[in-house]
């Protein structure tokens, strides 16, 4: 079956532009997940979906981003106002749950944000 | 807040040497630990889950342990090969993942 996709694979914009990165999850899966990857760096996790709630928004670096899900399935996570320090990596992940022993997250390919 | 360390950062072995990669973490309380690679500019590829009540867990050359009580697993490669370069990052699930900074392996041909 299909695997988590996300869009764009690359997005190129300006300082103080808005971006949006979608995720399309695995079928059926239940939780999805957002990381952010800058360069050399480890995974910061974002923020994550039980549906189409979400429980932890902790992790957002700022009131400039923002994240949505709708039906249970895609997510779309906004930037607004975006600023040098957002060029990362954005990851996005899914599994059938947000906790239990059998819960395996997948990854998508990532969409690498460059703001000049 | 779950803290999780990987050790080494790096690693460079010769081709067909077994490995170790460490992954210690500060909050026992997990439900499972999930051993991934990284390739460059790609996404995570999941390798092995290991759910708490489990102690290994066996995929082709690769075995992953796990010891809840002392905060640590490791990830065994057997017969490394130069395919198997990449970073490997090990993510402890409580009620969200929490990831190590990974080990970036370089196995010489």
């Amino acid at each position: 079956g299909a695997g988590v996709s996300q869009s764009p694979s690359n997005k190129v914009t300006e300082k103080g532009k808005d971006v949006e990165l979608r995720c399309d999850p695995i079928s059926g899966h239940t939780a999805l997940y957002w990381y952010r990857q800058s360069l050399g760096q480890g995974l910061e996790f974002l923020i994550y979906f039980q549906g189409n709630s979400a429980p932890d928004k902790s992790g957002l670096p700022s009131d400039r981003f923002s994240a949505e899900r709708t039906g249970g399935s895609v997510s779309t996570l906004t930037i607004q106002r975006t600023q040098q320090e957002d060029s990362a990596v954005y990851l996005c992940a899914s599994s059938w749950a947000s906790g239990g022993a059998y819960n395996e997250q997948f990854f998508g390919p990532g969409t690498r944000l460059t703001v000049l | 807040k779950q803290e999780v360390t990987q050790i080494p950062a790096a690693l460079s072995v010769p081709e067909g040497e077994n490995l170790v990669l460490n992954c210690s973490f500060t909050d026992s309380a997990i439900y499972n630990l999930q051993w991934f690679r990284q390739d460059p500019g790609k996404g995570l590829t999941s390798l092995l889950l290991i759910q708490s009540s489990q102690r290994e867990q066996t995929s082709g050359r690769l075995n992953a342990s796990l010891d809840k009580s002392s905060g640590r697993s490791t990830l065994y490669i057997a017969a490394s090969q130069p395919g198997d370069s990449a970073t490997y990052l090990c993510a402890v699930n409580g009620n969200q993942f929490y990831f190590g900074t990974g080990t970036s392996l370089t196995v010489i041909p």
